[in-house]
């Protein structure tokens, strides 16, 4: 069955940019049935959705996230990505990659989390 | 962005007890609602998608209900591998969200 994998440092400086990578294995990213997410949950708060991305390439970024987010594909590795620039203490969190059905049937698919710690 | 309302955020119960949890949105999302179990330490598990479609391998206790603004989860007869913070989640449109979570936890 599909699996995801986070990957990527546990710790950034403040300022700086975190990038974290989902591999996907048992399946292909490229499938036109499914889009490809990341979502952060603080410590002991709620779930935020970040973006998603295609396997076209065509991406949706969270508004709230937008001047700071890039998610982009590598198909020949399996693999997508997430760049989040000029971070600080408050995108510190569980960062996890995320499996959705186009048919909007809820994400049926996550990564175990790895968790970014922003610190000087 | 549509806002989505748990309630309760916190409930306290005993095995075999019915529970009800109710996420309400701030505008019409059809039946386009998730619910998902998340265990602590550990990511998110689908149990509901499309307001009352049971996901494979999720025991039939789980049922969903409503659209439009209000949904509910109901646990049939709470079973101690249920105690969990479960959350809603619309997908009718972009940005995605979740509601704030409700806590079950054991009386």
């Amino acid at each position: 069955q599909v699996q995801l994998q986070e990957s990527g440092p546990g710790l950034v400086k403040p300022s700086q940019t975190l990038s974290l990578t989902c591999t996907v294995s048992g399946g292909s990213i490229s499938s036109g049935d499914y889009y490809w997410s990341w979502i952060r949950q603080p410590p002991g708060k709620g779930l935020e959705w970040i973006g998603y991305i295609f396997y076209s390439g065509s991406t949706y970024y969270n508004p709230s996230l937008k001047s700071r987010v890039t998610i982009s594909l590598d198909t020949s590795k399996n693999q997508f990505s997430l760049k989040l620039s000029s971070v600080t203490a408050a995108d510190t969190a569980v960062y996890y990659c995320a499996r959705g059905s186009l048919r909007r049937d809820g994400m049926d698919v996550w990564g175990q989390g790895t968790t970014v710690t922003v610190s000087s | 962005d549509i806002q989505l309302t748990q309630s309760p955020s916190f409930l306290s119960a005993s095995v075999g007890d019915r529970v009800t949890i109710a996420c309400r949105a701030s505008q019409g999302i059809s039946s386009y609602l998730a619910w998902y179990q998340q265990k602590p330490g550990k990511a998110p598990r689908l149990l509901i998608y499309a307001a009352s479609t049971l996901q494979s391998g999720v025991p039939s206790r789980f049922s969903g209900s409503g659209s439009g603004t209000e949904f509910t989860l109901t646990i049939s007869s709470l079973q101690p591998e249920d105690f969990a913070t479960y959350y809603c989640q619309q997908l009718n449109s972009y940005p995605l969200t979740f509601g704030g979570g409700t806590k079950v936890e054991i009386k």
